[in-house]
């Protein structure tokens, strides 16, 4: 199985909801990565998870709170987000953490914040 | 100036043309990576390089340390090879990858 699942593939959002946006990987990989990506732009990088302990946090917003409960779970819970958060969010994985060993994406949830 | 940029950022072709992305970067790396996206969002790792050059089916990937530039080649063209290719590096000091603006490439049939 070299398959990282997302969900939900699209979501909408009002500014004062709470909401989460969840990834899976069953590779027994022991690093999970969350990206934001705007349209026609390159991903950006906001967490990296390493042996379910975050090793990088890209100076996101605190209304970005991400949760590893396992080594195959990755979440994202939003709250209180802006119109301009609206993006794809891509979940990835890789086999140690390190940058250098190839990554495995999720297919993204579109997010739309009114 | 980016520290990794791509050429063309738009690139058509017809269907069975050989065709040649490319990506240079400014910044010691220890890997460089070839990733496809397709409409709708879903990336793909293609390749990963730290040197010389390598082959899966149709597509080819080099890298020139010492020029700090790497291309990709798909032989063959075909419409459904039409999708975003992302050059991204990991470089030596800093823990994070780089990404390039991105291709887009449109096959026709």
């Amino acid at each position: 199985d070299t398959e990282v699942t997302q969900t939900p593939k699209h979501l909408v959002m009002g500014m004062t909801n709470k909401k989460s946006l969840k990834c899976e990987q069953h590779m027994g990989h022991r690093a999970m990565y969350w990206y934001k990506q705007k349209a026609k732009k390159p991903p950006e990088l906001m967490f990296v998870y390493s042996y379910e302990k975050l090793s990088i946090n890209e100076s996101v917003p605190s209304r970005f709170s991400p949760e590893c409960p396992n080594s195959s779970l990755l979440n994202l819970h939003l709250h209180a987000l802006q119109p301009e958060d609206s993006a794809l969010y891509l979940c990835a994985s890789s086999q140690f953490g390190l940058l250098a060993e190839t990554q495995y994406f999720g297919p993204g949830t579109r997010l739309l914040v009114l | 100036k980016n520290e990794v940029e791509q050429s063309p950022q738009n690139l058509t072709a017809q269907e069975g043309e050989f065709i040649t992305i490319n990506c240079s970067y400014s910044v010691g790396i220890s890997a460089l990576h070839w990733l496809q996206q397709h409409p709708g969002g879903g990336i793909v790792s293609l390749f990963m390089l730290s040197s010389g050059k390598k082959k899966h089916g149709r597509l080819i990937a080099t890298i020139n340390i010492q020029e700090k530039h790497s291309s990709l080649h798909i032989t063959a063209s075909h419409p459904r090879d039409s999708a975003v290719y992302i050059c991204a590096v990991k470089e030596t000091s800093g823990s994070r990858l780089t990404f390039g603006e991105g291709t887009q490439l449109t096959v026709n049939p």
